[in-house]
């Protein structure tokens, strides 16, 4: 079975870094490009992050360029974010989802940035 | 701001056909394909639709997609309750903006 699991996200201070895990399972994951995609409370889905299966392309929302930085280690089958700079809008659902098609996806972890 | 626009909200009767636009651009709807989520209350979102009108294998056949121009659209015949939920469109963009862009999101009500 095809599974992704997300971890480590957590009530933070604005300022501070989070990383963010993703742990993939039921499938040959250094052959997929791997995404992050993010849902503020009660709103929309918004695109993250993306990163090639070889880790030579990354691509980010302006909304985080510069501060979050994406990449994967295929000998673990597992998926980072890692975020700087953390502001309360980055407060969110945190999904990580396969391929171009974004399926599947994991069952997110929750960041909330707050003093 | 989502640069695919979805109206707020849909409803139908059990039975019914509901059908959700989505508008976009000649860089991203114009020129890639569109794929459609559905995520059900407290449950993340999962593939309904990809490439315009491809259903994964386990999506019933009622949920069907179609795109035009810079549009696209989700259908949803013989609606069902375990049908309501939210459904975003979504797609590659060609502009600097980023790469896959999601839509505004549309929350189908059976009443």
């Amino acid at each position: 079975e095809v599974q992704l699991v997300e971890f480590g996200g957590g009530l933070v201070k604005p300022g501070v870094s989070l990383r963010l895990s993703c742990a993939a399972s039921g499938f040959t994951f250094s052959s997929y490009t791997m995404n992050w995609v993010r849902q503020a409370p009660g709103k929309g889905l918004e695109w993250v992050s993306s990163i090639s299966s070889g880790s030579s392309d990354k691509y980010y929302a302006d909304s985080v360029k510069g501060r979050f930085t994406i990449s994967r280690d295929n000998a673990k089958n597992s998926l980072y974010l890692q975020m700087n700079s953390l502001r309360v809008e980055d407060t969110a659902v945190y999904y990580c989802a396969r391929d171009s098609t974004f399926d599947p996806w994991g069952q997110g972890t929750l960041v909330t940035v707050s003093s | 701001q989502s640069v695919l626009t979805q109206p707020p909200s849909a409803s139908g009767t059990p039975g019914q056909r509901v059908t959700i636009s989505c508008s976009g651009s000649s860089s991203n709807i114009g020129s890639n394909t569109v794929n459609w989520y559905q995520q059900l209350p407290g449950t993340a979102p999962k593939l309904l639709i990809y490439s315009n009108n491809q259903r994964p294998s386990g999506v019933p056949d009622r949920f069907s997609g179609s795109k035009s121009g810079t549009s696209a659209s989700l259908a949803i015949s013989g609606l069902q309750s375990e049908d309501e939920a939210d459904y975003y469109c979504a797609t590659w963009d060609d502009s600097l903006n980023g790469p896959y862009v999601f839509g505004t999101g549309t929350k189908v009500t059976v009443l």
